[in-house]
C-alpha cells in the first residue's frame, strides 16, 4: 500500500525559530512535491524535487529529498507569521502515470509573534 | 490567463440529490484529476483522466461519476451513493510526461443540507 506519512501534525512555533517538518513514504518515488494551504483555499506549489540528494530553497523554506531513506524534510528557517499554513508533502509513485499523487495529512504550522 | 476553473465555489446539496461540480483547464494539459478534501486532512484521489474518453477510478471512487467528453473539461458527478459528500472539492491538471507539476483549481466546498 501506497502511504506517506508527515510529521508533526500540528506545529507550534515562536517567531525567529527553527523547524523541520518531516515526509516519510512506503516505496520508491519518481517524484516529491511540497505544497502550501492556506484556510479554505487550494494548494500552492512550493518546490519540486526530482533527484536524490535534490535541495531546493525559496526564502525561509528549504526542502530536501534523500530517496534512499524515503524521507523528504522541510524546514523553517527564522519563522515569522506569515509562514502559517497548512503543508503538505506529495509523492508521485514509480509506475503511477502522469502526475498522480499520494498526499500526506499535512502539517499545520502556527507561528506566533 | 491559463488556469483551472473550478465551479461553483459553494454547492448546497439535499440529501438523495446528485450535483455535479465543473472544472475547465485551459492548459492544453492532457491529465486531469479530482481529488477530496476532509476537514484537517490530506488530499484523496477520486478519479483521473489522462486521455479524452478514458478516465480511472482512484482510490475513493464509490459514489462519484466522471466523464472526459472534451480535453479542458473534467466534471465529476457526486451520486446519492456517496453517504457523506460533505468536503472539500480539488481539481487539477497536468502534462502526461514526467517531472511536471500538477495545477491546482480553487475547489468547490460542498456541503449536505
Amino acid at each position: 500500500e501506497l502511504k506517506v506519512e508527515q510529521n508533526p501534525l500540528f506545529l507550534s512555533m515562536q517567531e525567529g525559530k527553527n523547524y523541520t517538518i518531516y515526509c516519510n513514504y512506503s516505496t520508491t518515488s519518481d517524484r516529491l512535491y511540497w505544497y502550501r494551504q492556506d484556510p479554505g483555499k487550494s494548494l500552492e506549489s512550493l518546490f519540486v524535487l526530482l533527484s536524490n540528494g535534490a535541495v531546493k530553497q525559496e526564502g525561509r523554506l528549504m526542502a530536501s529529498l534523500d530517496t534512499k531513506a524515503r524521507l523528504s524534510t522541510l524546514h523553517i528557517t527564522a519563522a515569522v507569521h506569515d509562514l502559517s499554513a497548512t503543508y503538505f508533502c506529495a509523492v508521485a509513485f514509480s509506475g503511477n502515470a502522469g502526475n498522480m499523487l499520494t498526499f500526506g495529512g499535512g502539517t499545520r504550522l502556527m507561528v506566533k509573534p | 490567463d491559463g488556469g483551472i476553473t473550478q465551479s461553483p465555489k459553494y454547492l448546497f446539496r439535499k440529501e438523495g440529490q446528485n450535483v455535479t461540480l465543473s472544472c475547465e483547464q485551459n492548459l492544453n494539459h492532457d491529465a486531469m484529476y479530482w481529488y477530496r478534501q476532509d476537514p484537517g486532512q490530506g488530499l484523496r484521489l477520486i478519479y483521473y483522466s489522462q486521455i479524452v474518453n478514458d478516465f480511472q477510478k482512484g482510490d475513493i471512487a464509490e459514489g462519484y461519476s466522471v466523464s472526459r467528453e472534451k480535453k479542458e473539461s473534467f466534471p465529476l458527478t457526486v451520486t446519492s451513493a456517496q453517504k457523506n459528500p460533505t468536503a472539500f472539492y480539488l481539481c487539477a491538471s497536468s502534462p502526461l510526461w514526467m517531472n511536471t507539476e500538477a495545477f491546482f483549481g480553487q475547489g468547490t466546498r460542498l456541503t449536505v443540507v
